[in-house]
């Protein structure tokens, strides 16, 4: 069965700094995809950033990293230069295969919540 | 804005009784999947529709049902309402063929008293 581990419940980081927030993945698929959301205070879930199984270089979005160490299984989420609206709780997941046939569900983690400071 | 549209975005009601949330994928999308975020069980899988038809069930009650109408849109319905169905309830939707990025819609939070 797929499981995802997010060992940070809460995390602080002062503005423009650099954060990191970890995720490690179990699976015993050899195809599957690795996400990263963001949930504001207001709640809605939005979608950051996708690694592959198969991708070789490391997945970026703007100000969005994924740390993608395969042997480790461990699919960090990076953050440079903060800001205060990256205040949140991030949510790491996975899903069983990225292309078609099977279920894609989503597998969440517990979530890190992430506060900015001035 | 996901381009997922859900209604109502707050809905409180009573013990026993049975609500619909609804649930617009975003324009092409044909798989719609609902999810469930409570304090206790964080966020899970409920069920998944492609096209129509129901693709995949996670840990959903069986007072709980959905559909996928021709239109695509769906329909989450709940029934018997107890205390802990009190939760955020999610619909995504993802694109077929290659993509199956998730995109999440605003939410119904459902209160039960």
């Amino acid at each position: 069965a797929q499981k995802i581990t997010q060992t940070q419940p809460g995390m602080f980081v002062q503005e423009k700094e650099a954060v990191t927030l970890d995720c490690t993945y179990d699976t015993s698929d050899q195809s599957y995809g690795l996400f990263w959301y963001k949930q504001p205070s207001s709640g809605e879930m939005i979608f950051l950033i996708y690694q592959g199984s198969y991708d070789e270089q490391n997945a970026t979005e703007g100000r969005y990293s994924l740390n993608f160490q395969k042997a480790r299984k461990s699919a960090n989420l990076v953050i440079s230069a903060s800001q205060l609206g990256d205040s949140a709780m991030y949510f790491c997941a996975m899903t069983k295969s990225r292309y078609g046939g099977a279920t894609n569900k989503l597998i969440f983690g517990t979530g890190t919540l992430l506060a900015v400071q001035p | 804005d996901s381009g997922v549209t859900q209604t109502p975005k707050h809905l409180i009601t009573a013990t026993g009784q049975r609500v619909t949330l609804r649930c617009s994928p975003r324009s092409g999308d044909l798989s719609v999947y609902w999810y469930q975020q409570s304090l206790d069980q964080g966020l899970q899988f409920l069920i998944q529709y492609y096209n129509g038809e129901e693709r995949a069930k996670g840990n959903i009650l069986e007072r709980f049902s959905a559909q996928q109408f021709p239109d695509l849109h769906s329909e989450l319905n709940l029934s018997s309402l107890e205390l802990g169905d009190s939760a955020l309830y999610f619909c995504a939707s993802s694109p077929s063929g290659e993509g199956n990025t998730q995109y999440f819609g605003p939410g119904t939070r459902l209160t039960v008293l």
